[in-house]
């Protein structure tokens, strides 16, 4: 089955942690992004990536750090620098001038 | 920068009746995409229109976008409860993706 998936479901974060979120893609897709969403609230773009070996920073990513080794992962590693981290985080994917499909997302809570 | 809005914020209908969620954004593309959000889900795909004038239906649900007017509209007729849930819009400017709000949309028994 072709798909998007994200894991963990829920992750917990200590105080001056960095936490890593992973995406993987059998899509074959070339882009990859990052969203973060808070409660009751619409989608923020943290990161994305055209290609392998590229990406580019959204409207929100301080605190946040990508990278794009492999066409079909793009994890996301939420930093301590991230002073409020607790959200939904939801990983897409797409063909260029495609509709993007996205993963189940992780929730991500600070303890 | 690119500016994706949607009206209503929310939506609170009775079962049967008609309604249209707008979305207005502020610089030329010819494509455009709708997204249903369950709560406490990811966002699925609904329709992808691609044209001046495109046309999409499926149910109870019709897309139109009209890319001189830079407006699209969701159509929903005859809601039921399954209706229910968050609408987004979304533009993509060379392949970054620009989504409006969302449409918390209530059908009530």
């Amino acid at each position: 089955d072709g798909g998007i998936t994200q894991s963990p479901k829920y992750l917990f974060r200590k105080e001056g942690q960095n936490v890593t979120l992973s995406c993987e893609q059998n899509l074959n897709h070339d882009a990859m992004y990052w969203y973060r969403q808070d409660p009751g609230q619409g989608l923020r773009l943290i990161y994305y990536s055209q290609i392998v070996n590229d990406f580019q920073k959204g409207d929100i990513a301080e605190g946040y750090s990508v990278s794009r080794e492999k066409k079909e992962s793009f994890p996301l590693t939420v930093t301590s620098a991230q002073k409020n981290p607790t959200a939904f985080y939801l990983c897409a994917s797409s063909h260029p001038q495609e509709t993007q499909y996205f993963g189940p997302g992780t929730r991500l809570l600070v303890l | 920068e690119l500016k994706v809005e949607q009206n209503p914020l929310f939506l609170s209908m009775q079962e049967g009746k008609n309604y249209t969620i707008y979305c207005n954004y502020s610089t030329t593309s010819d494509r455009l995409y709708w997204y249903r959000q369950d709560p406490g889900k990811s966002l699925e795909s609904l329709f992808v229109l691609l044209s001046n004038g495109a046309v999409k239906q499926e149910g109870r649900l019709m897309a139109s976008l009209d890319t001189k007017a830079r407006l699209s509209t969701l159509h929903i007729t005859a809601a039921v409860h399954d209706l229910s849930a968050t609408y987004f819009c979304a533009v993509d400017n060379f392949n970054k993706f620009y989504f409006g709000s969302g449409t918390k949309l209530n059908v009530k028994p």
